[in-house]
């Protein structure tokens, strides 16, 4: 089955820094890539996804980029907040019909912006 | 619309105990799912079912079942609970089709087994 490797597994950054976060795959047939945050003791919540026709995608201060080839996709924060802090899953799955909720998450990411 | 609810919100059981961790959406979503959630572990996929009357197992489906009656309910059931089992349990629903594959998460069910 697939496996997602998630790094680094704390990450903390001063307010205004960016942060990035890199996850891997091994299936190559997976080609949909969303990034969840877990703020403490809520659920977690979609911020931004990816599929494999795209190599990037912004929303505002957050990125996504996904390079299939290599089998890695990266989320990248820029201008961090002090309610940028959570944990920050990746997973992957195969996209389209039934198969979309079929994810398989990495390990997360606690992620500490310091005012 | 309330979205993905779950009860109970915490539960603790002694070992050899069974219960069952519910859970309904209103958003007639055809696909729901069971997570687990363990620290350093990510969320790992218990069972998942595709429709009323389909289900099928994740990665780790040993020690839980699950039945799909109507769309709107999942209940994860754990016949014989063990220690190992001590986890947050996450229902998640997400309509099936093309288009987002958003994942609509419950609060979370944080249960512990003695």
């Amino acid at each position: 089955g697939e496996n997602v490797e998630q790094h680094p597994s704390t990450l903390s950054v001063q307010e205004g820094d960016s942060a990035v976060i890199k996850c891997t795959y091994s299936d190559s047939a997976s080609n949909y890539f969303p990034w969840y945050k877990q703020e403490l003791g809520k659920r977690p919540q979609l911020i931004i996804d990816i599929r494999s026709n795209v190599g990037e995608k912004k929303d505002q201060r957050i990125a996504v980029t996904l390079n299939k080839t290599a089998k890695h996709f990266s989320l990248h924060i820029t201008e961090t907040q002090p309610e940028d802090s959570a944990v920050y899953f990746c997973a992957s799955s195969e996209g389209g019909g039934t198969s979309y909720g079929k994810l398989t998450f990495g390990q997360g990411t606690i992620l500490t912006v310091h005012p | 619309n309330a979205g993905v609810t779950q009860t109970p919100k915490f539960q603790v059981l002694k070992t050899g105990q069974s219960m069952t961790l519910q859970c309904a959406q209103d958003m007639n979503h055809e696909y729901m799912s069971w997570y687990r959630q363990d620290p350093g572990m990510g969320l790992r996929l218990i069972h998942y079912s595709v429709g009323a009357g389909i289900t099928d197992q994740g990665e780790v489906p040993n020690g839980y079942n699950v039945s799909r009656s109507t769309t709107e309910d999942f209940p994860l059931r754990l016949l014989s609970a063990a220690p190992s089992q001590t986890s947050v349990y996450f229902c998640a629903s997400r309509p099936t089709g093309r288009g987002t594959g958003e994942l609509f998460f419950g609060e979370g069910s944080r249960l512990t087994v003695l």
